[in-house]
């Protein structure tokens, strides 16, 4: 199976910083990777998939790069609605990571 | 546009058996995996299993091989999700998810709303 290991597990950050969440693949899996966006009593919202192509309607503060192992997401310039946890996830075997809760300071 | 609408929240006891059904319209029913996701309370996000509305194919987590059963009704647009064997542990929030793309491997463009279980005695 393959494991997807998620760092940080929390961020705390002032608006217009820009922070980045890392996700690490036990295995190679090319660019098989999205990122979702899920906020309390919501379901998950996809942001990014192919490691790096963001979705239609998302904001453009959202990037991503990586491919193989290693990945990231980016958000530009932390705003206020950005508050939530984000998972990245592997598309070979559907593998998410343990998630990343952003905080505004 | 596209939804896909869950059966409403479920108490079971211990030992019991659980069915989601998620229906789902505004796409071709049969171009699309559906999967199944769970999140305990407080916790990640699980992936369960997926199936082929087209031909009925499925595959499953380790983790619940054997205890759970996907099902699909083509003429209803309708997917669903048994788990068997219930405990305390099965106590989460159930998604169904539909694959961005038509091919196998894709990440998960829509989402239900979400089934809550709870499982207690």
């Amino acid at each position: 199976d393959i494991q997807m290991t998620q760092s940080p597990p929390t961020l705390s950050a002032s608006v217009g910083d820009r922070v980045t969440i890392t996700c690490r693949a036990s295995q190679k899996i090319g660019n098989w990777l999205a990122w979702y966006q899920q906020k309390p009593g919501n379901a998950p919202k996809l942001l990014i998939y192919e490691g790096s192509t963001l979705e239609s309607g998302v904001p453009s503060r959202f990037s991503g790069t990586g491919s193989g192992t290693e990945f990231s997401l980016t958000i530009s310039s932390l705003q206020p609605g950005d508050s939530a946890t984000y998972y990245c996830q592997e598309y070979k075997s559907w593998t998410f990571g343990q998630g990343t809760r952003v905080e505004i300071k | 546009q596209v939804l896909l609408l869950q059966s409403g929240a479920e108490v079971k006891k211990p030992g019991a058996s659980m069915k989601v059904s998620c229906n789902t319209s505004g796409y071709t029913f049969t171009g699309y995996d559906l999967h199944w996701v769970r999140q305990a309370p407080g916790q990640g996000l699980e992936w369960m299993g997926r199936i082929s509305p087209k031909s009925g194919v499925t595959a499953f987590a380790q983790s619940f091989q054997g205890r759970v059963t996907l099902t699909r009704d083509t003429s209803l647009a309708t997917a669903y999700m048994e788990l068997t064997s219930l405990t305390s542990d099965d106590t989460a929030v159930y998604y169904c998810a539909r694959s961005r793309f038509s091919s196998t491997s894709s990440a998960f463009e829509f989402w239900g709303q979400g089934t809550r279980v709870t499982v207690s005695s």
